[in-house]
């Protein structure tokens, strides 16, 4: 069964903890992405990777960090900088070529207090 | 920058009645366009999606939606709307710039259905 899997589903850390949230991925996808979602706001890029080894800060990247050191793997890094953490977040992973469309994860809810 | 409108913040619809979810964004780039479904604490499910070819695209669950390049717009629709339509849903505009891709997302539409 293909798809890509989050985990953990929810997630609670303290206030100055750095914390990574796992997504892995086995459609064989190049390109994998990360999503911030807050009520109202739709989806909002993290960090995306169209390959290994590479990767680029999307419009809400300060605070995260991630790693593409495997193609079926994509962590994200919630560092102590990120000044509201509290979200829901969500992977996705995409082909290189048209229609583009992504596939997404369920999703790892964090909660930092 | 790309942007993408959903003016309807919260729609709310009787089963069996016909729904629209309005969809405007502003781009100059090729552009491809999809609708996404998320219920309550879940993933994103992709409904359609259009990139070339007929602007009127049948997607899963009896959804289709059809893509107005004069209008800027990409409304989707469903005929006779089911208890299980309620959810959360999403356009999103995908642009290709060289070897970059990226997908800017609404902000959403919740829809309500009432018996």
């Amino acid at each position: 069964d293909g798809g890509i899997t989050q985990s953990p589903k929810y997630l609670f850390r303290k206030e100055g903890q750095n914390v990574t949230l796992s997504c892995e991925q086995n459609l064989n996808h190049d390109a994998m992405y990360w999503y911030r979602q807050d009520p109202g706001q739709g989806l909002r890029l993290i960090y995306y990777s169209q390959i290994v080894n590479d990767f680029q800060k999307g419009d809400i990247a300060e605070g995260y960090s991630v790693s593409r050191e495997k193609k079926e793997s994509f962590p994200l890094t919630v560092t102590s900088a990120q000044k509201n953490p509290t979200a829901f977040y969500l992977c996705a992973s995409s082909s290189r070529g048209p229609p583009y469309e992504q596939y997404f994860g369920p999703g790892t809810r964090l909660t930092v207090t | 920058a790309q942007s993408v409108t959903q003016p309807d913040i919260h729609i709310t619809v009787s089963e069996g009645a016909s729904l629209e979810l309005r969809c405007n964004y502003s781009y100059g780039a090729t552009h491809y366009l999809f609708w996404y479904v998320q219920s309550p604490g879940q993933g994103l499910q992709l409904l359609l999606k259009y990139f070339s070819g007929d602007t009127l695209v049948q997607g899963v669950k009896g959804f289709e939606a059809e893509f107005k390049r004069s209008q800027s717009s990409f409304n989707l629709r469903k005929p006779s709307v089911h208890w299980s339509d309620a959810a959360e849903y999403f356009c999103a505009v995908g642009a290709v710039r060289g070897d970059d891709y990226k997908l800017s997302f609404g902000a959403g539409t919740t829809v309500t259905v009432r018996a």
